[in-house]
C-alpha cells in the first residue's frame, strides 16, 4: 500500500463547478498535510496546508481527518486557471521526511 | 517568497556521460536540501536528503554512487548523474528547507526543475 493514496483522476468539470479531492495516508504519525498544485512540467507550488480544524482560502476549502487518515480538497466555482495536478503531500516530522502523493488531474472546461 | 534556481532547466546528453545539476537557494540559506525525480504522470519521489557540510541520506533503492550529491554551501546542491543511461530520464526537482527555528515543518520551496533526456 502506497503511503500517500490520492484519487486517481482525471477530473473533467465545467467552469463553476465545485470539485472535491481526497487523499489518504497510511502513517498515523504523520504530522503535518499540505496541497500542492503543480501545473505542467513546472515544480510543485504549495497552494496551502490542511489543519484539523480546516481551513479556506478563497475558493479552497481543505480538511483533515486524523480518525481516518485522509485529507480532502474542495473547489469552489472552478476556474480554467485551475487547471493542473494538485498533490497531496504528508511530512513526518523528527524523520523529516515529506511523501508526495501521485496527484490529481483536474481539467475545467469552458 | 523565497527562490531556488536550477540549472541547467534541460539537458540532452548521450549514454555514459555525466551531468551534473545545481541547486540554488538565492535569497535564502539553506542547510537542508532536497533532491526529487519525477516520471511521467508519476508523483515525485524523494532521492535524498542534503545538508550542508556532510553527507547526503539517501531514500531506498536509489544508487549513491551513480546519484553524486554535494552539498557545498549553504545555497548550493549539485546532484551529478554519473554515467547516464536512457533509463535515468526523468525529471529532477530540488527544494530548499528555510530551516527556520521554533517550527515543526518549514516550508520546502521548490527550483524549476531540471528535465534529463538521455539519448
Amino acid at each position: 500500500r502506497k503511503e500517500v493514496e490520492q484519487d486517481p483522476g482525471p477530473f473533467n468539470v465545467p467552469e463553476g463547478a465545485t470539485v472535491a479531492f481526497n487523499c489518504t495516508y497510511s502513517n498515523s504519525a504523520s504530522q503535518s498535510f499540505f496541497w500542492y498544485r503543480q501545473d505542467c512540467r513546472k515544480e510543485p507550488k504549495l497552494l496551502m496546508s490542511v489543519y484539523s480544524s480546516g481551513n479556506e482560502d478563497g475558493r479552497f476549502t481543505a480538511q483533515l481527518n486524523r480518525a481516518s487518515q485522509y485529507i480532502s480538497l474542495l473547489i469552489r466555482d472552478s476556474k480554467l486557471s485551475d487547471s493542473a495536478t494538485y498533490l497531496c503531500v504528508v511530512t513526518n516530522t523528527g524523520g523529516f521526511k515529506t511523501i508526495f502523493g501521485a496527484g490529481t488531474r483536474l481539467f475545467v472546461k469552458a | 517568497g523565497a527562490v531556488v534556481s536550477q540549472h541547467p532547466s534541460w539537458v540532452i546528453c548521450k549514454s555514459g556521460t555525466s551531468v551534473k545539476i545545481e541547486c540554488r537557494s538565492l535569497d535564502f540559506q539553506a542547510t537542508t536540501m532536497f533532491w526529487y525525480r519525477q516520471f511521467p504522470k508519476q508523483s515525485l519521489m524523494l532521492m535524498a536528503t542534503s545538508n550542508e557540510g556532510s553527507k547526503a541520506t539517501y531514500e531506498q533503492g536509489v544508487e549513491k554512487d551513480k546519484f553524486l550529491i554535494n552539498h557545498a554551501s549553504l545555497t548550493l546542491s549539485t546532484l551529478t548523474v554519473t554515467s547516464a543511461h536512457p533509463e535515468d530520464s526523468s525529471f529532477y526537482i530540488c527544494s530548499a528547507d528555510t530551516g527556520l527555528a521554533g517550527r515543526d515543518w518549514n516550508e520546502q520551496f521548490f527550483g524549476p526543475g531540471t528535465r534529463l533526456t538521455v539519448l
